[in-house]
């Protein structure tokens, strides 16, 4: 079956610091992987994508590879702002209509 | 117009109340979804709509009752609620051919509170 394993938080960092969020998955067939992020009392919003395996997503400083060999598609952020503080959820997509999100990861940066 | 509205924003009703949601898109897109987010929670699908039929209902009570009166529009209408169904209800829609290559554009939500 499909399932995304997000790594735990929440997670507090000092502005200008480096970012990861593991997320792993495990799927049948060639998903497609994304990076939502939601902030305070809002939907979710689309941060970047991947659809298949080496590809790389990136918008606003963030980077994600899709990694087929490790079923990873891990974010990253070479320095991180007060305004990255949002909650952040994995999810992958196949073939059907459903995604799968992770737990999701609290980010908190402080100045 | 690239955004899913969803009104109201926020909602407080009681047990006997009956109310609806409503979710509206002109996006083209054929797939549209409603889904429940508990705090500190990922999203839970509730139920998927395609082609303006309903295609997947996750076990969902029947004190939450779906319609798709057209490609543009998606209501949840809510009837003897309890406390427990207090949450983020998030709308969202995405296209349906070669589904597996785009996200799902979310609204904003409605932050529903059953007293």
């Amino acid at each position: 079956g499909n399932s995304v394993t997000q790594m735990e938080g929440p997670v507090t960092l000092s502005e200008e610091a480096f970012l990861t969020i593991n997320c792993t998955y495990t799927a049948t067939g060639y998903p497609s992987l994304f990076w939502y992020v939601q902030y305070p009392g809002e939907g979710l919003q689309l941060l970047l994508k991947a659809t298949k395996a080496d590809d790389k997503g990136s918008n606003k400083g963030f980077e994600a590879t899709y990694r087929k060999e490790t079923t990873s598609f891990h974010l990253e952020k070479g320095s991180v702002q007060v305004s990255d503080s949002a909650v952040y959820f994995c999810a992958l997509r196949g073939t059907g209509n459903q995604f799968y999100f992770g737990t999701g990861t609290s980010l908190t940066v402080i100045p | 117009d690239t955004e899913v509205t969803q009104t109201p924003k926020h909602l407080v009703m009681g047990m006997t109340n009956k109310k609806s949601l409503k979710c509206e898109q002109h996006m083209g897109h054929r797939a549209m979804y409603w889904y429940k987010q508990k705090a500190k929670k990922p999203p839970e699908l509730m139920f998927v709509y395609s082609y303006e039929k309903l295609s997947i209902n996750e076990s969902v009570p029947s004190r939450f009752s779906p319609e798709c009166p057209n490609s543009s529009l998606l209501n949840l209408h809510l009837h003897a609620l309890q406390p427990e169904d207090s949450a983020l209800y998030l709308c969202a829609s995405s296209q349906v051919l070669r589904v597996s290559d785009y996200g799902y554009t979310f609204g904003s939500g409605t932050r529903l509170t059953v007293v």
